[in-house]
């Protein structure tokens, strides 16, 4: 098992442009999430999914988009990069209390 | 709303025992947790502990939950260089509701 996949590893975009960040898990879990990791701000929630067909806001999700695509992926586009966003992206699934995480997408937006 | 409170940064010497410690402030919270994320890499399980528990022991690490304080702490015996990174503390109400992470404390271990 592959566990938790993310592309790409890396990003750089110019302020404005769109991308799409990539999660696929081959675990079957029912909930998936995807967060944000800034210095000094630890892990913050931008979307969740606790089923196929359904996805939920978190803490942080103005402008960012999810599309729970099936059971396995569940995406994230940036529709107009900001420089706000420059992060690291991580994408989890959860099966009961434990999430797993993917390794994260570095993404730079200047 | 919910917070969960860690130290940012906590050295010590290779074969002593690290302490780190996490608040929280939800006294709902039933499941505490406690992550560790290696340099380049995601965040994984170490251990966790269910509020109905005092303590939890698994090999090296020993979880605390003071309840009453709403203080949880990790205790790493006999700590290793391989144990130099960031570890979060978590907390959730249940096991299938989202997390609320700390900021994470920087472990460094220094020979």
């Amino acid at each position: 098992n592959a566990g938790v996949t993310q592309t790409p590893k890396f990003q750089v975009l110019k302020t404005g442009q769109s991308m799409t960040l990539q999660c696929a898990q081959d675990m079957n879990h029912n909930s998936m999430y995807w967060y944000r990791q800034d210095p000094g701000m630890g892990l913050r929630l931008i979307y969740y999914s606790a089923s196929e067909g359904t996805t939920d806001k978190g803490e942080v999700p103005n402008g960012y988009n999810v599309s729970r695509l099936n059971k396995r992926e569940f995406s994230l586009r940036l529709e107009s990069a900001a420089p706000s966003q420059t992060s690291v992206y991580f994408c989890a699934s959860r099966h009961s209390y434990e999430q797993y995480f993917g390794p994260g997408t570095r993404l730079t937006v200047t | 709303g919910e917070d969960v409170e860690q130290s940012l940064f906590l050295s010590v010497r290779e074969g002593d025992s690290s302490v780190i410690n996490c608040t929280y402030t939800d006294s709902s919270s039933t499941y505490l947790y406690w992550y560790k994320q290696e340099p380049g890499a995601g965040l994984q399980l170490l251990t966790y502990i269910f509020s109905n528990m005092d303590m939890k022991q698994d090999q090296r690490l020993t979880v605390l939950l003071n309840k009453k304080d709403k203080h949880l702490s990790l205790r790493i015996a006999d700590t290793q260089t391989g144990d130099s990174a960031i570890y979060f503390c978590a907390e959730s109400y249940s096991g299938y509701s989202t997390l609320t992470f700390g900021k994470g404390t920087m472990l460094l271990v220094s020979p």
